[in-house]
């Protein structure tokens, strides 16, 4: 069975800091990782999408990597703001069940001001 | 392009209840999955829906049941609720699998159970 792990669990920085949330998957046969951000309360909004035969994905700020042999992805924000302040989940599907996402329990950042 | 709607967005039943939570997919996506997400956890999937018919299934009961409508909307059912069935219930639509954009979910706000 797939499990996510989602390192670290809380983060707190000043903002303007560059930082990286990383995520790590058991099983390598997936078919594609997302990456979402939940603010308290409320649904997910997906920020990026790679699939199983990508190496990284970049929106704006955010840039997303995968290492599919290792079990490895990491989000990489740059120059954060207090408005990046929420929970962010890594999930991952499966190659042999692409219906189903796996996620994490997710990284709480706070950007103080 | 209207988005993933549901109701309620927050409701209290007791032990033993019964529970309807409803999810109108983005304007255009014809599947829906459900997922459970408890407080401080990831979201589990309960299941998706097809085509009107449940296509994948995670690990949850009979108990949980559910519906797609041919207009692509969705309900999900709990019977015989418990205290551990409080959890944020979310939906999320997307295109079927094959088609161009699909496995990219798109999010409602989610539905906040509470069982007394």
């Amino acid at each position: 069975k797939q499990e996510v792990t989602q390192i670290p669990a809380a983060l707190s920085v000043p903002e303007g800091e560059n930082l990286v949330l990383n995520c790590s998957f058991t099983d390598s046969a997936i078919y594609n990782l997302q990456w979402f951000r939940q603010d308290p309360g409320k649904g997910l909004t997906s920020l990026l999408l790679i699939q199983s035969s990508q190496r990284e994905q970049t929106s704006g700020r955010l840039n997303a990597s995968l290492d599919k042999s290792s079990g490895r992805s990491t989000l990489y924000i740059a120059a954060s703001q207090p408005g990046d302040s929420a929970t962010y989940l890594c999930a991952v599907s499966d190659a042999g069940d692409f219906n189903k996402f796996y996620f994490g329990s997710g990284t709480k950042l706070n950007v103080k001001p | 392009e209207t988005g993933v709607t549901q109701s309620p967005t927050h409701l209290i039943k007791t032990r033993g209840q019964q529970v309807t939570l409803r999810c109108s997919s983005q304007s255009g996506h014809n599947t829906v999955s459900w997922y459970q997400q408890a407080l401080g956890q990831g979201p589990q999937f309960i299941f998706q829906y097809y085509r009107e018919e449940e296509n994948g299934r995670g690990n949850f009961p009979p108990r949980f049941s559910g519906l797609q409508f041919p207009n692509y909307s969705s309900e999900l059912n709990v019977n015989a609720l418990e205290l551990d069935d409080s959890a944020l219930y979310l939906c999320a639509s997307s295109w079927a699998q094959g088609e161009p954009g699909a496995n990219v979910l798109t999010f409602g706000a989610g539905s906040r159970l509470t069982v007394l």
